[in-house]
């Protein structure tokens, strides 16, 4: 079945700095690609999702690249501030299958002012 | 937007006991799903149905009965619980494939078996 592996699992950036977040997969029928946040105590929301013919979406100070070719998809925080502390998960998923996403182990963000 | 509701939000139970979790989802989702979540291990599915009556096995359900009773409502059942099966429990819910994929979280069971 699919594999994804989320890094890092800890990242720490200041205020202002960008942070980024990586995951792969193994399965190229992959068709389904998003990223979750979730804050202390909460649930997860979506953030973003994309379809595989997408490389690359931007919305209010983040952004993700889908590189289909090395099984990439990343989420880029560009101008990180402290309410942006939490954990991201990716999840991804085939779209002939029931909606069953594959998680990313997450990844702890600390955003310090 | 969505609203996934879960009770209870937090329990405690012995080895050897019997537990149900409760969802609920209020914006007509076909799909709903019970997920565990533990550190090093991110979310893990363990049932999900796509409608009433159906239940369909993700990829950790020993130990784990699950019922969808109606489009609304998706109960998870540990019918003998053990301590490895203490952990924070999501069910989400979502109305489908492709661009209506997105998963609407519901706040999470925090469940302790001693």
């Amino acid at each position: 079945g699919e594999q994804v592996e989320q890094r890092p699992p800890h990242l720490s950036v200041r205020e202002g700095d960008s942070a980024i977040i990586i995951c792969t997969y193994t399965d190229s029928a992959t068709a389904y690609f998003s990223w979750y946040k979730q804050e202390a105590g909460a649930g997860l929301q979506l953030l973003m999702s994309v379809l595989s013919n997408v490389d690359r979406k931007e919305e209010q100070g983040l952004t993700v690249l889908l590189n289909k070719k090395d099984k990439r998809l990343s989420l880029n925080l560009t101008a990180a501030h402290p309410g942006d502390s939490a954990v991201y998960f990716c999840a991804v998923t085939h779209d002939s299958g029931y909606n069953k996403l594959t998680f990313g182990k997450g990844t702890v963000l600390l955003v310090s002012p | 937007e969505a609203a996934v509701t879960q009770s209870p939000r937090n329990k405690v139970t012995v080895t050897g006991g019997n537990v149900t979790l409760s969802c609920r989802q209020t914006n007509s989702h076909n799909y709903m799903y019970w997920y565990r979540q533990d550190t090093g291990h991110g979310l893990r599915l363990i049932h999900y149905s796509y409608g009433a009556g159906n239940l369909q096995i993700g990829d950790v359900p020993d130990g784990y009965k699950a019922t969808r009773t109606t489009q609304e409502d998706f109960f998870l059942l540990l019918e003998l619980a053990s301590p490895s099966q203490t952990s924070l429990y999501f069910c989400a819910s979502s109305r489908g494939q492709g661009n209506y994929a997105e998963q609407f979280f519901g706040p999470g069971t925090r469940l302790t078996v001693l």
